[in-house]
């Protein structure tokens, strides 16, 4: 089942800062977060896995509760490049060790001036 | 440019044309990944292959999509008969294998995609 993300869309000024939510009703093993504009692929942004290993961003943080099955992407400073669709990917572990994404309901966040 | 490329970015057809797209993976990466994204949505998994063997096909992928990786580098997309709902980005996706030296990696690094029009 595709996790809920929150909020649906969010407008910033420069320098603000945001975060977004994402919820699962499944376990997690792990959350990958991306950002994309529009027309372009998803570009990676961070990855926590259970267990708490996190790897990703140094301008971007993010936590993990596995026992709420959620995940929270935090933006601070925000620049105008921050500009696009966010969307998380809960990890579910394949037949010879790969990893399905399953994308969240995305949010679209603008960042002005 | 040593990302992941897909060709062709667009491409237009006519209800009832077959039509293939390929994946060119990161060298490196032995496994690959197909998923669709419809506008305002998410990318939804289609099918994954490791090295050439498709290991897992979603639901999503009814009969008339066929996936290949010959020899595992490139893989190919086909869709025959398109109607109108195959409209779609559709995303390649590769990644490193666990234990490669650096240790276990997760990321799966995105292609452009190939957005393909059924009229």
């Amino acid at each position: 089942q595709q996790p809920v993300q929150s909020p649906q869309a969010v407008i910033l000024r420069e320098g603000e800062d945001a975060v977004i939510n994402c919820s699962s009703s499944k376990a997690l093993y792990s959350v990958h977060w991306y950002r994309q504009k529009h027309g372009e692929a998803p570009v990676f942004l961070m990855i926590l896995l259970k267990g708490g290993e996190q790897k990703g961003h140094d301008k971007i943080s993010a936590s993990f509760n596995e026992k709420k099955q959620q995940s929270s992407l935090y933006l601070t400073a925000s620049q105008l490049s921050y500009s696009g669709t966010y969307f998380c990917g809960t990890g579910h572990i394949l037949t010879g060790g790969g990893n399905k994404l399953t994308f969240g309901t995305g949010t679209q966040l603008k960042v002005e001036l | 440019d040593t990302g992941v490329s897909q060709n062709p970015r667009h491409k237009i057809t006519k209800r009832g044309q077959n039509v293939t797209f390929r994946c060119d993976p990161i060298s490196e990466h032995n496994r690959l990944y197909w998923y669709r994204q419809t506008l305002g949505q998410g990318p939804e998994f289609l099918t994954y292959f490791q090295n050439e063997a498709q290991l897992e096909k979603s639901r999503l992928l009814s009969d008339r999509f066929s996936a290949e990786r010959p020899k595992g580098s490139f893989s190919t997309l086909e869709i025959q008969r398109t109607e109108q709902g195959d409209s779609a980005m559709y995303l390649c996706a590769s990644r490193w294998d666990r234990g490669v030296a650096g240790g276990p990696r997760y990321e799966q690094f995105f292609g452009p995609g190939t957005r393909l029009t059924v009229l």
